[in-house]
C-alpha cells in the first residue's frame, strides 16, 4: 500500500515569497491534515479536511496561508507571502474516517525562508 | 488550555535497559492517547494507542500505562537496542475536535 506522498521535500524562499505544497493521502482515506512542525518541537494542527469540507481551521493563520482539497483525494497548502518564522517542516498525514483511528503521516516538506 | 509536557531533555541509556518516557497533561480527560516514534528527517508513525478503560498496553519490546487520576502516560521499551533512538511524541485527540494534538517529543538516545 502506496504511503501518503508530500512534495517538495525542501524549499528555500525568500521572505514575502509564496510557496505551495502538496500532499497526496492514503488511497480511501476521508481525513487529511496540514500540520506544521517548528525544530525542537512537536507537530502543531493547521487544517483537518473531512472528505472535501474543513472541520476545523482554527490555528491556520488565514491572512497567509491557504489549503484547499477540491475533489477530497489529494490537497495543496499555500503560504503567501512567507515569514521568517514559517521556517518548518510541513507535514501531510491521512486516516482513515473514524475517532480514533491512527495518522499516517508523509516524510514532509521543509521550508526555510531566508 | 489544554497542555500536554513531554521532557524536553534528551534521555540517555545503556543497550540493554529499559528507557522510560513519561507524558503528562492538564486541563482535558482524553478518550484515549498515542504514541508515535519519529526519526531525523521522517515523519511520525504511530506506535500504539491506549484507552482511558486501559491501564496498560503491550506490543512487543513497548508497554504503555495511562493514569487517568495522575493524567500521565508512561512509555517503556524493554531491552532497548541503538536502532530505537529517535524522538518519541504523545500526542491526544484535541478538546471538540477528532485531530490530534503532539506533545513536544523526548529524544531517546540507546548507547551500544
Amino acid at each position: 500500500e502506496a504511503g501518503v506522498a508530500q512534495s517538495p521535500r525542501y524549499k528555500i524562499i525568500e521572505k514575502r515569497q509564496s510557496v505551495a505544497f502538496w500532499c497526496n493521502p492514503i488511497s480511501g482515506h476521508a481525513t487529511l491534515y496540514w500540520y506544521q512542525q517548528i525544530l525542537g518541537q512537536g507537530p502543531k494542527l493547521l487544517i483537518q479536511f473531512q472528505n472535501n469540507g474543513v472541520v476545523d481551521d482554527s490555528q491556520l493563520p488565514k491572512d497567509r496561508f491557504s489549503a484547499e482539497r477540491l475533489k477530497g483525494v489529494d490537497s495543496t497548502l499555500k503560504i503567501q507571502p512567507a515569514k521568517l518564522e514559517d521556517s518548518a517542516v510541513y507535514l501531510c498525514a491521512s486516516s482513515p474516517q473514524g475517532d480514533t483511528g491512527e495518522l499516517f503521516f508523509g516524510e514532509g516538506s521543509r521550508l526555510t525562508v531566508l | 488550555s489544554q497542555k500536554i509536557e513531554q521532557n524536553s531533555e534528551a534521555l540517555n541509556i545503556q543497550e540493554g535497559k529499559t528507557a522510560t518516557l513519561t507524558c503528562n497533561y492538564t486541563n482535558y480527560s482524553p478518550a484515549y492517547l498515542q504514541w508515535y516514534r519519529q526519526d531525523p528527517g521522517r515523519g511520525p508513525v504511530f506506535l500504539l494507542l491506549i484507552r482511558e478503560n486501559e491501564k496498560e498496553k503491550r506490543k512487543e519490546r513497548l508497554k504503555v500505562t495511562f493514569d487517568t487520576t495522575l493524567k500521565q502516560s508512561l512509555f517503556h521499551i524493554t531491552a532497548s537496542q541503538p536502532a530505537d533512538s529517535a524522538t518519541y511524541l504523545c500526542a491526544l485527540p484535541g478538546t471538540g475536535r477528532r485531530a490530534l494534538t503532539f506533545g513536544s517529543g523526548t529524544r531517546l538516545q540507546v548507547q551500544p
